[in-house]
């Protein structure tokens, strides 16, 4: 079945570090591939999305690119700021139901510190 | 719009108790889903719905019944509650088809069943 590995967390940084979180995928025929975030206290919402191999999803700042050849869909961003703590999912849609049904990873707590 | 609506945003409830947790939505949505959020194992469909009239399993159906008599709304019913069932429930929508399309999540029911 589909599956999505994400890195580990908490993640702690100082304001203005390099971020990269670490996403790997498996599936069935060639998914589209997501990053959600979640504020404290809130639903997720959509933060960059591919639909194929080799695109690049970005958003404020924000950027990972559709790996085929290693399954993955890495978020890097050069400079977090202290609104970027959050918590971040990666997902997959299943690529045989529909769009709609999303995989979702475990989920990378990002905690950013002055 | 109001986008995706739930309620209520926090219950208890005792093992063995009945509950309808309520979603809506106002963006005339045609795929509308419940998904149930643990810590270290990311978000998992327990039911979805690809338009009125007619749903199906996700991942984690046990335990849970649905049904869509509206574009607008897809309540998620809990028959008899156990502590197993104690997450926190998110409803997402969007607009459907075979192509990935962006999910718009609700902010979340948190339930307690003791």
């Amino acid at each position: 079945g589909n599956s999505v590995t994400q890195m580990e967390g908490p993640v702690t940084l100082s304001e203005e570090a390099f971020l990269t979180i670490n996403c790997t995928y498996t599936a069935t025929g060639y998914p589209s591939l997501f990053w959600y975030v979640q504020y404290p206290g809130e639903g997720l919402q959509l933060l960059l999305k591919a639909t194929k191999a080799d695109d690049k999803g970005s958003n404020k700042g924000f950027e990972a690119t559709y790996r085929k050849e290693t399954t993955s869909f890495h978020l890097e961003k050069g400079s977090v700021q202290v609104s970027d703590s959050a918590v971040y999912f990666c997902a997959l849609s299943d690529p045989t139901g529909g769009g709609n049904k999303l995989t979702f990873g475990t989920g990378t707590q990002l905690k950013v510190e002055l | 719009n109001a986008g995706v609506t739930q309620t209520p945003k926090f219950q208890v409830l005792k093992t063995g108790q009945s509950m309808t947790l309520q979603c809506a939505q106002d963006m005339n949505h045609e795929y509308m889903s419940w998904y149930r959020q643990d810590p270290g194992m990311g978000l998992r469909l327990i039911h979805y719905s690809v338009g009125a009239g007619i749903t199906d399993q996700g991942e984690v159906p046990n335990g849970y019944n649905v049904s869509r008599s509206t574009t607008e709304d897809f309540p998620l019913r809990l028959l008899s509650a156990a502590p197993s069932q104690t997450s926190v429930y998110f409803c997402a929508s969007s607009y459907g088809g075979t192509s990935p399309e962006t999910q718009y999540f609700g902010p979340g029911t948190r339930l307690l069943v003791l």
